[in-house]
C-alpha cells in the first residue's frame, strides 16, 4: 500500500515554464489536495478536489491549475512559473469512510523557480 | 476564518526531560478537531495527536498529551521523556467539522524544537 506518491521529488524551474507535479493515491479516497510550504510557515491550501471531474479553489490559488480525472490522480499545474511559487508543495487525501478524519500526505515535492 | 497561532518559534529541551508547545486558536465554530503534526528535516508529515472539539478528556498517545481548554481556546502539546528523534517542526492545526470537502486545515507558523543530549 504506498499511500499517497508524489513526483517529482525535486524540480527547478526557469521563470517562465511550466511543469505538473503529480499526486496519485491508492486508497480509493474521495478528498484529494494541494498544499504548499513557503520556509519558516505551515501549510496552505492551494486547490482541492471532491471526487473525479470536481475541483474547487483553495486559500492561495492563483497560478496553479488542477484537474481531477480519476478517483486516484490529482495533478497539480503550474502554467507560467515564478519565483514566488518557490515552495514545497504536498499533496493530501481523506475519506470519510476512514474514521477520525486523518489526512494522508504525500512525501512533498520542492520546487525551485529561478 | 480560523486562525492559528504558535507563540514558541523556537524551544529546546534536555533529552529526558519535558517539554510543552503552545497553539492557540481562534474559531466560531463549536464542533472541531485539532492535530499536532511533527515535520523532521525529510519535510514528511506526521500526525502526533489529534482531538476532537467534542470530547472532554485530553488526547494522549504514548509520550504526547495535549492540555486541550476549549473555553480557552487553547491546545497545548506536551512530550515527556523526550528523545533526541522529536527534534522537529511541531505545528498545530485547526480542522473544521466532518465533510469538510477541501481537507482544509489551517497551521499554525511552527515551533522549532530542539533536543539536546
Amino acid at each position: 500500500n504506498a499511500g499517497v506518491t508524489q513526483t517529482p521529488k525535486f524540480q527547478v524551474l526557469k521563470t517562465g515554464q511550466s511543469m505538473t507535479l503529480q499526486c496519485a493515491q491508492d486508497m480509493n479516497h474521495e478528498y484529494m489536495s494541494w498544499y504548499r510550504q513557503d520556509p519558516g510557515m505551515g501549510l496552505r491550501l492551494i486547490h482541492y478536489s471532491v471526487g473525479a471531474g470536481i475541483t474547487d479553489q483553495g486559500e492561495v490559488p492563483n497560478g496553479y491549475n488542477v484537474s481531477r480525472s480519476t478517483t486516484e490522480d490529482f495533478p497539480l499545474r503550474l502554467l507560467s512559473a515564478a519565483p514566488s511559487q518557490t515552495s514545497v508543495y504536498f499533496c493530501a487525501s481523506r475519506s470519510d469512510r476512514v474514521p477520525g478524519n486523518t489526512i494522508y500526505f504525500g512525501e512533498g515535492s520542492w520546487l525551485t523557480v529561478v | 476564518a480560523q486562525t492559528v497561532t504558535q507563540s514558541q518559534p523556537e524551544m529546546s529541551v534536555q533529552e529526558a526531560e519535558t517539554v510543552t508547545l503552545s497553539c492557540t486558536y481562534d474559531t466560531s465554530e463549536n464542533n472541531y478537531y485539532l492535530f499536532w503534526y511533527k515535520q523532521p528535516p525529510s519535510r514528511q508529515m506526521i500526525l502526533v495527536i489529534r482531538q476532537e472539539a467534542y470530547k472532554q478528556q485530553n488526547a494522549t498517545e504514548n509520550r504526547f498529551s495535549v492540555n486541550f481548554q476549549k473555553a480557552a481556546k487553547s491546545f497545548s502539546l506536551k512530550i515527556s521523556d523526550s528523545q533526541l528523534g522529536d527534534t522537529a517542526m511541531y505545528f498545530c492545526a485547526f480542522m473544521k467539522p466532518v465533510n469538510n470537502a477541501g481537507n482544509m486545515l489551517t497551521f499554525g507558523g511552527g515551533t522549532r524544537l530542539m533536543v539536546k543530549p
